[in-house]
C-alpha cells in the first residue's frame, strides 16, 4: 500500500547549522512531493516541491533531494535559524482526477538552540 | 496569511453530538480539502471537493460528510461525535483542474474537544 513516512520524529540543531529532514515513500508510481512547515498553533506552509523528472530543486535556504531509486526525499535548510523550528512534513501528491490530494507523513519536529 | 479561513477555531462537544466546521477558501480557489489532524501526527486527508463535486475520500466513516457551496466556500459535518474524533481540522485551499500545482493553502484549523 501507500505510505509515506520520516526516518526522525525530532531532530535537534545548532543556530547556523544546516538541517537535513528525510523522508521515504513507497509508491514509485508517486510524481510529486511538496514540503510543508508547520509552526505551533497554524497550519502547514508550503515551502518547496519537487516533481519526480528532477533530482534537485533550491529555494531561498532550502533544497530539496528526490532519489527515486531508493524512493527517498530530503530537506536541507542552510543556516539553520530559530526562526526554522516547527514540524516539517513531507507529502506525496496524487492526482485522481481534477486536483491533486497530499498524503501526509507523520513530521519531524526541528528544534533549533540558539 | 493564506486567505483561508476556519470557523470555529476552537470547540468543545460531548460524545454522540453533531458538529459543522466551516471554512472560506481563499479567493480564486475552486478546490477545498479536509485534513485531521491528531496531536503529534501528521494530516490525515478526509476529503477534497473540486467545483462542489466530491473527488477523493480518505479511510474515514460516512459519519463525516461535507459540502462545497457554489463559492466554493466548504462544511464539514460529523456526526455521532467520539471521543477520539478530538482533533485539530484543517482546511486547504487550492486551484484544481488546468494548471493546478497541488499546493495547498491550509488556514489555522478549528480545535475539537470531544468529551
Amino acid at each position: 500500500g501507500e505510505s509515506v513516512g520520516l526516518h526522525l520524529p525530532t531532530l535537534s540543531v545548532q543556530e547556523g547549522d544546516n538541517s537535513i529532514i528525510n523522508c521515504a515513500y513507497s509508491n514509485s508510481a508517486s510524481d510529486y512531493f511538496i514540503w510543508y512547515k508547520q509552526e505551533s498553533g497554524k497550519g502547514p506552509q508550503f515551502i518547496i516541491d519537487i516533481r519526480s523528472n528532477m533530482d534537485k530543486r533550491q529555494g531561498q535556504r532550502v533544497t530539496v533531494l528526490l532519489n527515486k531509486t531508493v524512493k527517498h526525499l530530503s530537506l536541507q535548510i542552510a543556516a539553520t535559524q530559530p526562526g526554522d523550528s516547527a514540524v516539517y512534513f513531507c507529502a506525496e501528491n496524487r492526482n485522481p482526477g481534477g486536483s491533486y490530494i497530499p498524503t501526509f507523513g507523520r513530521g519531524t519536529s526541528l528544534i533549533v538552540h540558539p | 496569511e493564506t486567505g483561508v479561513t476556519q470557523s470555529p477555531t476552537h470547540l468543545i462537544k460531548t460524545r454522540g453530538q453533531q458538529v459543522t466546521l466551516r471554512c472560506s477558501s481563499q479567493s480564486g480557489h475552486n478546490t477545498v480539502s479536509w485534513y485531521q489532524q491528531a496531536l503529534g501526527q501528521g494530516p490525515q486527508f478526509i476529503f477534497q471537493y473540486y467545483r462542489e463535486e466530491e473527488n477523493g475520500r480518505g479511510n474515514f466513516p460516512p459519519r463525516f460528510s461535507g459540502l462545497q457551496f457554489p463559492n466554493y466556500s466548504s462544511e464539514l459535518n460529523v456526526n455521532a461525535l467520539e471521543l477520539d474524533d478530538s482533533a485539530l481540522y484543517l482546511c486547504a485551499s487550492s486551484t484544481g483542474g488546468a494548471g493546478n500545482t497541488g499546493e495547498l493553502f491550509f488556514g489555522e484549523g478549528s480545535r475539537l474537544t470531544v468529551l
